[in-house]
């Protein structure tokens, strides 16, 4: 099994709400994405979780946070976000060991920001 | 010296036809090369994957061609079907960063 699940499919918010994205993973991978993609454009790195711990925040806003509460669950929370915060965000994860070094995505989260 | 080039930029093929995408990079510390498909409003998903030791994978009707000494790799989608309609990205990443270097995209069209 590859999947990696998200939730929801799709967020509307306005910029003063609180809103958190959810991803799980059951295959054991002890290391776990956020990307954001827009339209047209490959998906851009945010932050990497490996064994629970934040191992690298590509310089992403304080408006959004990570929080890794196990080794299958992987959150972004999100408050006052910007108009243009609009995006498809992914969650991937992959193995930390053994060669490959597969990332597996989900199907993501339409995020709209009004 | 860490950018991918991908091209073309979109592409179209007639059903039955071979579809091609190339990459190039520069840094020679990659060494895992991965393709990904991606539908509209979906997640990107892995389609095949190569390291720099072998010049040739095959899996089905996907092919990735290696050329090491010209740092460049490409995607073969042979006999090439309507539902291959989609964005490829390349990538490339060195063993243990978590990092994956992605290529532009390419919007692939195959019509029926």
């Amino acid at each position: 099994d590859t999947e990696v699940t998200q939730t929801p499919k799709h967020l509307v918010m306005g910029m003063t709400n609180k809103k958190s994205l959810k991803c799980e993973q059951h295959m054991g991978h002890r290391a776990m994405y956020w990307y954001k993609q827009k339209a047209k454009k490959p998906p851009e790195l945010m932050f990497v979780y490996s064994y629970e711990k934040l191992s690298i925040n590509e310089s992403v806003p304080s408006r959004f946070s990570p929080e890794c509460p196990n080794s299958s669950l992987l959150n972004l929370h999100l408050h006052a976000l910007q108009p243009e915060d609009s995006a498809l965000y992914l969650c991937a994860s992959s193995r930390l060991a053994g060669g490959s070094y597969e990332q597996y995505f989900g199907p993501g989260t339409r995020l709209t920001v009004t | 010296q860490q950018q991918v080039k991908q091209s073309p930029q979109s592409l179209i093929v007639q059903k039955g036809g071979i579809s091609i995408i190339n990459c190039a990079y520069e840094n020679t510390a990659f060494d895992y090369f991965p393709w990904y498909q991606q539908f509209p409003g979906k997640g990107p998903a892995l389609l095949i994957a190569i390291r720099p030791d072998v010049s040739e994978k095959k899996e089905g009707r996907f092919t990735i061609s290696f050329n090491k000494s010209a740092k460049q790799f490409s995607l073969h989608i042979m006999d090439s079907q309507p539902g291959d309609s989609a964005t490829y990205f390349c990538a490339a990443s060195i063993s243990g960063t978590y990092k994956y270097i992605f290529g532009t995209g390419t919007r692939l069209k195959v019509l029926a």
